[in-house]
């Protein structure tokens, strides 16, 4: 089956960029897509179609994917940012999920 | 507004029954395809099946096949999760979630529910 691998965790400081990465085999043939879910909250879609953002997502969220990478990027972090992150493929059958990236922001 | 709402959660023994439900509204229900999601405690978002519009095509993870059923009924704008023989760890928040279409760079959950709880304990 079909794997996709976030790491745990990312810390990042207040107004700088970070970026959150998702592995899997040729993601780059497929599109990825990105969550972000806030403690007690049901998760939002934050960009699609590997960097498209959904109406009312901030500018700051932007995203990449090529080869087996795919990237989430946020510039200028800011603290209402901090979140678990997922991205997202379909494989063909099923939905496919990556692990979970806990973003800190301190 | 677009809006999911689940029920039919709650606490059920091991081996049991439960069957969940998902109320659509805000939107066209038998144009879209939909999913259900769970998430145990503290993990990550797990799939758990997929329905096309007109039911035609239905898609499980491989450790839900065989004891979960998913259907829907659009004249009634809702989705169902039937959950039999349940075990201690399909204990999660079960989330209905929309999803966004069947082509290329729509394959993506645009809405999800606020979630229901199943405790699978004795």
């Amino acid at each position: 089956s079909y794997e996709l691998t976030q790491p745990p965790s990312v810390s990042v400081s207040p107004g700088q960029t970070t970026s959150i990465t998702c592995s899997g085999h040729k993601l780059g043939d497929k599109y990825a897509c990105w969550y972000q879910q806030k403690p007690g909250q049901s998760p939002v879609l934050v960009i699609y179609e590997d960097n498209k953002r959904p109406s009312g997502i901030p500018e700051r969220f932007s995203g990449s994917n090529s080869g087996n990478t795919a990237t989430l990027i946020i510039s200028g972090t800011q603290v209402m940012d901090e979140a678990e992150y997922y991205c997202q493929a379909w494989d063909g059958s099923s939905v496919v999920f990556g692990g979970g990236t806990k973003l800190t922001v301190l | 507004e677009v809006q999911l709402v689940e029920s039919g959660g709650g606490l059920v023994q091991p081996g049991g029954s439960l069957r969940l439900s998902c109320a659509a509204s805000g939107f066209i229900f038998s144009s879209y395809s939909m999913n259900w999601v769970r998430q145990a405690p503290g993990k990550g978002l797990e799939w758990v099946s997929y329905i096309s519009t007109s039911s035609t095509i239905i898609n499980y993870a491989d450790f839900v096949r065989g004891r979960f059923t998913i259907s829907r009924d659009n004249a009634k704008n809702s989705l169902y999760l039937q959950m039999n023989s349940l075990r201690d760890e399909d204990t999660a928040v079960y989330y209905c979630a929309r999803w966004a279409g069947d082509i290329a760079g729509r394959r993506m959950i645009d809405y999800w529910g606020q979630g229901t709880l199943v405790t699978v304990s004795s």
